[in-house]
């Protein structure tokens, strides 16, 4: 079964700071992989989707990279604002023949920037 | 810009009731979704239909359990007996491309269920 981990727990930056979320998943099996965003009690908005043969995607301040091979993404944020503060997620999409309809998710990374 | 949109945002209920979630995915997508998220956990899936039929669920996804398309818009799950535990946000999700295709799922804003 595929785990999914995101490393820090929690993160707190200045305003203006460049910070890394990562994420790491057991089974390289993946046909993609998702950053999602979660503000507190609300719905998840997409940020970013790599497929299993990309090694990144770019939007805006937002770079996500992909090494499936080792189990590991990075979403890296420049610039920090406050307006950034919230919870990120990564989720898989496994290519086993039983998984390929739905995403394993990360516990997340809740990030605070500081004004 | 096209969005899910899930109702309604939240529903407090007796346990052993049934409750229906409805969802309106994204107009031209074709894979629906639901997930949940119980407080402090991860989201979890629990069924994807597509074509009119379940294509996948989870082992969470029991016999109290039900989805349904009843026409072209709407795509709604139903818990026949609900039970404290399943206190979550439920999460409807769309996506335009399934299973060996690469396709981004879009969510909705999720609808909190409370069991009491």
């Amino acid at each position: 079964k595929q785990e999914v981990t995101q490393i820090p727990a929690a993160l707190s930056v200045p305003e203006g700071e460049n910070l890394v979320l990562n994420c790491s998943f057991t089974d390289s099996a993946i046909y993609n992989l998702q950053w999602f965003r979660q503000d507190p009690g609300k719905g998840l908005t997409s940020l970013l989707l790599i497929q299993s043969s990309q090694r990144e995607q770019t939007s805006g301040r937002l770079n996500a990279s992909l090494d499936k091979s080792s189990g590991r993404s990075t979403l890296y944020i420049a610039a920090s604002q406050p307006g950034d503060s919230a919870t990120y997620l990564c989720a898989v999409r496994p290519s086993w023949s039983s998984g390929a309809n739905n995403l394993f998710f990360g516990t997340g990374t809740r990030l605070t920037v500081i004004p | 810009e096209p969005e899910v949109t899930q109702t309604p945002s939240h529903q407090v209920t007796q346990m052993g009731q049934e409750v229906i979630l409805r969802c309106v995915p994204i107009s031209n997508h074709l894979y629906f979704y639901w997930y949940r998220q119980i407080l402090g956990q991860k989201v979890e899936f629990l069924v994807s239909f597509y074509n009119n039929e379940i294509s996948e669920k989870s082992e969470i996804f029991d016999d109290q359990f039900s989805v349904e398309r009843p026409d072209g818009s709407n795509f709604t799950l139903k818990i026949r007996s609900t039970k404290l535990e399943d206190s979550a946000m439920y999460f409807c999700a769309s996506s335009l491309t399934g299973r060996t295709n690469t396709g981004e799922l879009f969510f909705g804003e999720g609808s909190r269920l409370t069991v009491l």
